[in-house]
């Protein structure tokens, strides 16, 4: 069965800091792979995919993602966060084939300090 | 992105009620959403898959009774909560999955308070 373990349920940065947050999956297959966000009061918005080809891939608001295979892991980046980036930030795995059928991590609840 | 609506946003209702949640795709036509539910600091849960002219499929330990959904057109799934109660107050999420992608798209959920 699929699963998404996302190891940090807090972290806090400064801003103008790196950040990266966690997301390791299990799934039998090559996995589809998103990173959504979600901000109080609002839905959640879709930061970025991977569904194959290059493991980097980069979305929007400056985030990227590195996918390893070798590592199971689909960790989130950001060279340096701004103070609208504080929200919940949720890693997905998704079936390969059609619409997806997502499994959400548990969550990490990003604060910045400013 | 995509466009999604759900109405209402929130609602207040009397234990033993039935509430309905609708979720609307704006911009295009989709035969599969979904229904999550979320409580609170917790992550999304999902409760069913939802198809356009055929019955929806329930995950595990959902009660399909108590949870109806209606799928009736491309653009449009209903969730009512039959009979509702307090353990059923939590905040429900829609997504949809446009024709020809592999991307669901998330509505801004519905706050759901049984008194």
């Amino acid at each position: 069965a699929q699963s998404v373990t996302q190891p940090d349920i807090h972290i806090t940065v400064s801003e103008g800091a790196s950040l990266e947050l966690r997301c390791n999956y299990s799934y039998g297959a090559t996995p589809y792979l998103f990173w959504y966000v979600q901000s109080p009061g609002q839905g959640l918005q879709l930061l970025l995919k991977y569904f194959s080809g290059d493991t980097l891939v980069q979305g929007i608001k400056g985030f990227e993602a590195e996918f390893k295979r070798s590592q199971s892991s689909f960790n989130l980046r950001k060279p340096s966060v701004h103070w609208s980036d504080a929200a919940e930030y949720f890693c997905a795995v998704g079936q390969l084939q059609g619409a997806q059928k997502l499994v959400f991590g548990q969550g990490t609840r990003l604060t910045i300090n400013p | 992105g995509a466009v999604v609506s759900q109405h209402p946003s929130w609602v207040i209702c009397k234990s033993g009620t039935s509430v309905k949640i609708e979720c609307r795709s704006l911009d295009f036509q989709a035969t599969t959403m979904f229904w999550y539910r979320q409580f609170p600091k917790q992550s999304l849960m999902l409760m069913a898959t939802s198809n356009e002219g055929s019955k929806a499929t329930y995950e595990q330990g959902v009660e399909k009774d108590k949870f109806l959904i209606n799928h009736a057109s491309l653009t449009l799934s209903t969730l009512t909560v039959t009979s509702a109660h307090p353990e059923d107050s939590s905040f429900y999420i829609c997504s949809v999955a446009p024709l020809g992608t592999d991307t669901q798209y998330f509505g801004p959920g519905t706050r759901l308070t049984v008194l």
